[in-house]
């Protein structure tokens, strides 16, 4: 089954402990993004990738990391977490970055940071 | 920077009645794309439109572009109770790989 999945699915966390949230897509996909949604804000970007070992940052890149070493996988990494980090995050994946493809979803991977 | 802005950003209905989302960007797009987040869900894609002053319809629900393609909307006919969730609009302007997710706008939709 063509899928994005995260893990984990929930976390809680204490400030300044260095968590990773994975992300792996089957579908040979090349565009890969993170986004935080929160409420009244809607899903904004953290950061993307367009292929392997090409990364970029979106528009709320500041306490966040990723890489992208292998085509299906993108880890979002929180080096020193924070209680403003406090979220909802999916990752999702497109064939591309072109204009005309449409986002698959990760299921989402709830953080509380304390 | 390039922003997209929803509204309303709830809305409650009787079930039966119509809805309708707007979604406007403050620059021109080169497409807009649609998602529907059911509650505890993921946002999962509906439709793309691409051309100016573009009308698809899937069922009981009607996209429109804007002809200047910097808006676009999303209306239901009779809701139903399954059509509860957050509708996003999702945007990208001309020679840019981002795509801009606007703020999203919640249906509640009472039996």
């Amino acid at each position: 089954e063509a899928q994005v999945t995260q893990n984990p699915r929930y976390l809680i966390t204490v400030t300044g402990k260095k968590l990773t949230v994975t992300c792996s897509q089957n579908m040979n996909h090349e565009y890969m993004s993170w986004y935080r949604q929160d409420p009244g804000l809607g899903l904004r970007q953290i950061y993307y990738s367009m292929n392997v070992e090409v990364t970029d940052k979106g528009d709320v890149p500041e306490g966040y990391k990723v890489s992208r070493k292998e085509k299906r996988n993108f880890p979002l990494i929180l080096e020193s977490p924070s209680p403003n980090q406090t979220s909802l995050y999916f990752c999702a994946s497109s064939l591309d970055s072109f204009s005309y493809n449409e986002q698959f979803f990760g299921p989402g991977t709830r953080l509380t940071v304390l | 920077g390039q922003q997209v802005m929803q509204i309303p950003q709830y809305q409650h209905v009787q079930e039966g009645e119509d809805f309708t989302t707007y979604c406007n960007s403050s620059t021109t797009l080169s497409n807009i794309q649609w998602y529907k987040q059911r509650p505890g869900g993921h946002p999962v894609f509906l439709i793309q439109l691409v051309k100016s002053g573009e009308v698809k319809k899937q069922k009981r629900l009607t996209f429109q572009f804007g002809e200047a393609k910097k808006n676009s909307s999303l209306h239901i006919t009779a809701t139903q109770t399954t059509d509860v969730g957050t509708y996003f609009c999702a945007g990208r302007a001309y020679n840019t790989d981002k795509l801009i997710f606007g703020t999203g706008t919640r249906l509640q939709v009472f039996p």
